[in-house]
């Protein structure tokens, strides 16, 4: 079964911690992309990546980082200078990252402060 | 970043109705994709349009790139309450790769 699993669904911080939200897809997709979705608002692209050790900032890259070690892996990391880090984030996947590819989404995680 | 026009914000509409919604750019589009997103999951791909005119249906579901390349509508037809969620509109513009999103369009249906 092909797609895109993310973990855990939901997770929990506590002031000035780092946490670390899992995106793995069995696709062969070379671009993944992590999104930032609040109520009522659209999704924000935070991070992309077109290929394995390469990724660009987004929209709203500060207080968040990421890592491509793997191509079937793009974790997405929210550390302490994340002020408002509420939200539910979706990890996307792409053949390619050319601007015709059509983009499928994983579950999401909701992350809530303490 | 640039967002989509995305309209109307919300919709209540009986069940067995036809539905509409579109989105519209300032900027000239490559693409257009519909997403539908139930509460708590991810957006899921309805309908992707590659070229300008373009007419694809997907079941009750119809949805056309603008001849302009600067808008796109969805229709429903003859909605059901499973037909229940949030759709967004979404697109490459020429500038870059990252998908551009519209804020979305909540629709409630009532049997």
């Amino acid at each position: 079964d092909g797609g895109i699993t993310q973990s855990p669904k939901y997770l929990f911080r506590k002031e000035g911690q780092n946490v670390t939200l899992s995106c793995e897809q069995n696709l062969n997709h070379d671009a993944m992309y992590w999104y930032r979705q609040d109520p009522g608002q659209g999704l924000r692209l935070i991070y992309y990546s077109q290929i394995v050790n390469d990724f660009q900032k987004g929209d709203i890259a500060e207080g968040y980082s990421v890592s491509r070690e793997k191509k079937e892996s793009f974790p997405l990391t929210v550390t302490s200078a994340q002020k408002n880090p509420t939200a539910f984030y979706l990890c996307a996947s792409s053949i390619g990252a050319k601007s015709v590819e059509t983009q499928y989404f994983g579950p999401g995680t909701r992350l809530l402060v303490l | 970043g640039q967002q989509l026009n995305q309209s109307p914000q919300s919709m209540f509409i009986q069940e067995g109705e036809d539905v509409s919604m579109n989105c519209t750019s300032s900027s000239i589009f490559n693409t257009w994709l519909w997403y539908k997103q139930d509460p708590g999951e991810g957006p899921v791909l309805l309908i992707a349009l590659y070229k300008a005119g373009e007419l694809t249906s997907n079941g009750r579901l119809t949805a056309q790139f603008g001849i302009t390349r600067k808008d796109s509508f969805l229709n429903i037809s003859a909605s059901i309450p499973s037909d229940v969620g949030i759709y967004f509109c979404a697109g490459h513009n020429q500038a870059g790769t990252a998908l551009i999103f519209g804020k979305g369009t909540t629709l409630s249906v009532s049997s």
